[in-house]
């Protein structure tokens, strides 16, 4: 399996900011996700980030509040902006190879948004 | 509409009592059932796949089981360190997203 490392592993930031998450992974692989875990919560999709075109969106997501680089197979970011208190959540990336099959991931990024 | 649910939500036990975690699933063609891992502050551990009707997968003291309809994620004389949540989630045949379970919290009590 793939070893995920994500940046910053936990953060407290203030209302109206905007923060970026650092997914780097140690191969290169297909597919990479990015989810949500609101406390107490099991994981939302937020997007599918493609390599060189847009991310794709789940319901409820959009990009000028969730835009999302992948310049490469192996490196993604995810940027949370004008962010409220709502938006405290664990943020993870995952990885699978290929369209079927396991999803492992990260060890996350908790938000704290005041 | 594929749908997850997990029984119970939370399940304490004492060490060495041994039981299961329920997975109930709805989905258009199964392309997989998998269980993971997760401990409080960390990302999910992929524990295993399943992928047809009858299939079984054992791990240490777990062992995943599917049906047409659920899996179960049995714990056989369970120690503290298998406390964590569980969480099941599915791949449908006309999606390549996972659909979640909202997991069992589990706490095995010394």
């Amino acid at each position: 399996s793939a070893v995920i490392s994500q940046k910053p592993s936990r953060d407290i930031c203030q209302r109206g900011t905007s923060l970026t998450i650092q997914c780097q992974v140690d191969s290169q692989v297909t597919m990479m996700f990015w989810y949500r875990q609101q406390p107490g919560q099991s994981l939302t999709l937020i997007a599918t980030a493609n390599q060189g075109s847009e991310a794709t969106y789940e319901s409820g997501f959009v990009i000028d509040k969730f835009p999302i680089s992948r310049p490469n197979l192996t490196f993604s970011t995810l940027t949370v902006s004008n962010m409220s208190p709502e938006d405290s959540s664990i943020y993870l990336c995952s990885v699978r190879q290929g369209v079927v099959g396991e999803l492992f991931f990260g060890e996350g990024s908790r938000l704290t948004v005041l | 509409e594929d749908q997850v649910t997990q029984s119970p939500e939370a399940l304490r036990l004492q060490e060495g009592e041994s039981s299961s975690l329920n997975c109930s699933y709805t989905v258009s063609g199964l392309r997989g059932l998998f269980w993971y891992r997760q401990d409080p502050g960390k990302g999910p551990e992929f524990l295993f796949t399943l992928y047809s009707a009858g299939e079984e997968k054992e791990k240490e003291r777990l062992k995943a089981t599917l049906t047409k309809k659920e899996s179960f994620l049995h714990i056989t004389a369970p120690k503290p360190e298998d406390s964590a949540t569980y969480l099941c989630a599915v791949q449908g045949d006309y999606g390549q997203n996972f659909v979640f379970g909202p997991g069992t919290r589990l706490s095995v009590l010394p």
